[in-house]
């Protein structure tokens, strides 16, 4: 089993749909996780955080944390084609990242 | 702040030659990172440097990769001889803790013929 998981994508959504990313990590004891969005030929960037269990919303997007399921996904309401890019899931304590999932918002 | 820089932005280079990939991080960040990309293995960690010092190096593939920080505003990757399997995306990052979020830099794009 690799150390975080992400769903195979590529994942498309229509415009203005709720687009889920889910992501799976090894390690029970990590405490740190963090989605980054890295669109094609860029670096990648922060776009949230979470610490604790529970849900954590920051405008469209909503990071949700189980650490009992050993599970962090990402929601992004109303998604936009400018949403559309890879988004990558990283459980800083032991600093992996995730695959990636790319994410495509048809207009 | 201008952010991590990263230089060369493109290196294209023989097979057999050295190649040196440098980094400036964030003042005042005291964590840097090396990684890797690729389509088929993804972003991969190399090395980290916190203080200065290399904590963790595990991610470096092989004695050919050596990575250094003589100071808290600069840090070295170099591959020496470098191979075709070597072409991918290089980024340095900083942090002012590995439990905080990261800034990449912009990349290197190595090409190796």
């Amino acid at each position: 089993q690799k150390e975080v998981e992400q769903n195979s994508g590529p994942l498309s959504v229509p415009e203005g749909a709720i687009a889920s990313l889910n992501c799976t990590y090894s390690d029970r004891v990590s405490q740190s996780f963090f989605w980054y969005r890295q669109y094609s030929g860029k670096s990648p960037e922060l776009i949230m955080s979470i610490y604790s269990n529970g849900d954590k919303e920051d405008g469209r997007f909503t990071a949700q944390l189980n650490k009992a399921s050993q599970y962090v996904s990402l929601l992004i309401r109303d998604s936009q084609p400018s949403d559309s890019a890879t988004y990558l899931c990283a459980v800083s304590d032991k600093v992996i990242f995730g695959p990636g999932t790319s994410l495509s918002v048809i207009p | 702040d201008a952010g991590v820089i990263q230089s060369p932005r493109h290196e294209v280079t023989e097979m057999g030659q050295e190649v040196t990939l440098r980094c400036k991080p964030i003042s005042g960040h005291d964590y840097l990172f090396w990684y890797r990309q690729t389509m088929m293995r993804g972003l991969e960690l190399l090395i980290y440097f916190n203080n200065n010092v290399p904590i963790d190096d595990s991610g470096m593939p092989e004695d050919r990769f050596s990575a250094k920080m003589p100071n808290a505003s600069f840090s070295t990757l170099k591959i020496q001889p470098s191979e075709p399997r070597d072409s991918a995306v290089y980024f340095c990052a900083s942090s002012l803790n590995p439990r905080y979020e990261q800034y990449f830099g912009p990349g290197t794009r190595l090409t190796v013929t």
